[in-house]
Formats: C-alpha cells, structure tokens, sequence
C-alpha cells in the first residue's frame, strides 16, 4: 500500500468546514483512499473512500486531485462531536491478504 | 448498530493470570482482526483471521494467542498476564467481497494488569 502522509493536529471552529489534506504521491493506479476516523478510543469508523471522482455521503466529501497525489477530506459543518483522530488510508479495493495498517493520522479538535 | 461485540468493555486483573478477550460478529464477516492501542498512540495490528482455522500474526510481536473455530467468534487469549499487556484491544471484522471492504471495529477491551 502507498505511503500517506498528514499533519499530526488540526484545529476547527464549530459549525465552519473542516479540510483534512492528504498527501499520498507514490499512489498507484488501482489504489483507493480510505478515510476513517476514531473519537476518543473508541473503534475507528469507517467516512469514505474514493478513487478518481469526488465522492460524498451523509458524512463527509472526498475531494481527490487530478493527479491523485493528494486529497482532502472535508466535514462541512464541524461540530464538537467530530473531534476525532482522522486517519488517511491508500489501499487496493480488495487486498487480498493485506489487513488495514493506521498510520498516525490527523488530530482535529473542534473548537466552540 | 454495532454489529461486532466486544467483552468485558472493562477488565482489571492481577498479574500471572490467563485471561480471554471475546470478540464476535453477527454480519458472517469472512476476516476479523485484533489491533492494540496505548493511549494517545497508534493502532497496531497483533492478529488477523481470513476465516474458520486461519489465523495470523500482525505487525506488532504479541504474547497473546488467538482462534477461530467458528466464523463469527475471535477470542484473544493472554496465558499469563503481564503489566506490560495493559493496553486497548480492538477487534474488526471485515468482508472480502463487500463493495467497499470496510471495517467495522467493535468498542474495545481495556486491560489492566497489576
């Protein structure tokens, strides 16, 4: 899986949009990004993933660069309960044998 | 809506003591895992499961053991507890077929060895 590299801590104001970069420049051509997050110690949550095209759901949108070298995840109305570690993951859709590996990730703290 | 239950949430137990961490799944996920987790560091991977009989060592040495005898269940096993061991444990399960091949992760297992 290519290597993703984030900033180690964001801040938010609430209700303000959030946008966390990623940068993944050895990405290969069938790898996806993974987004998920973990609120304080608990199991991480999967947000979303994308391979090309922007993608959205209820939670968050995907915006991924042309050349999909990075990508930014954005929560458009940052409340307090969003305060989470935000992880960035590259990986090929179906892994075969290659569990999910957490890097560090992004700490967002939404601030009132 | 956790479909992947984890127990006991909480556990304090003395040194030198054999203790099971439960982890089951209500989805028929094919692949469950177990990653460990000090506080305000990062996930690791201990073990991981590709289904009934298959069972693998992760990425981070653990003295822990595990199984899978049935799809759905993934006990973690500790045969002598250690201060050392205290840590979260989370549990996921995964399916290889799914659209998306999300995890989902259960709460976690505290572990307090004195």
């Amino acid at each position: 899986d290519a290597k993703t590299t984030q900033p180690p801590s964001m801040d938010c104001a609430e209700g303000r949009a959030a946008n966390l970069p990623c940068n993944h420049s050895t990405i290969s051509g069938n790898e996806y990004v993974y987004w998920y997050r973990q609120i304080h110690s608990q199991g991480p949550q999967y947000i979303i993933h994308g391979l090309k095209n922007n993608e959205t759901n209820e939670m968050a949108s995907l915006i991924i660069t042309e050349d999909r070298k990075s990508s930014t995840l954005i929560l458009p109305h940052a409340t307090l309960r969003d305060t989470a570690v935000y992880y960035c993951i590259v990986r090929v859709l179906h892994s075969g044998n290659t569990p999910l590996v957490f890097g560090k990730g992004t700490r967002l703290s939404v601030i009132a | 809506e956790a479909d992947i239950y984890q127990t006991p949430r909480y556990l304090v137990i003395g040194t030198g003591k054999k203790i099971t961490l439960e982890c089951s799944q209500t989805m028929g996920h094919d692949k469950m895992y177990w990653y460990q987790q000090d506080p305000g560091m990062e996930l690791h991977l201990i073990h991981y499961s590709y289904g009934v009989n298959s069972t693998e060592k992760g990425d981070l040495s653990s003295e822990s053991t595990v199984s899978r005898i049935r799809t759905e269940h993934f006990p973690l096993t500790l045969e002598s507890a250690r201060p050392s061991h205290t840590s979260q444990y989370l549990c996921a399960s995964s399916q290889s077929t799914a659209r998306y091949y999300g995890y989902t992760f259960g709460s976690g297992t505290r572990l307090t060895v004195v």
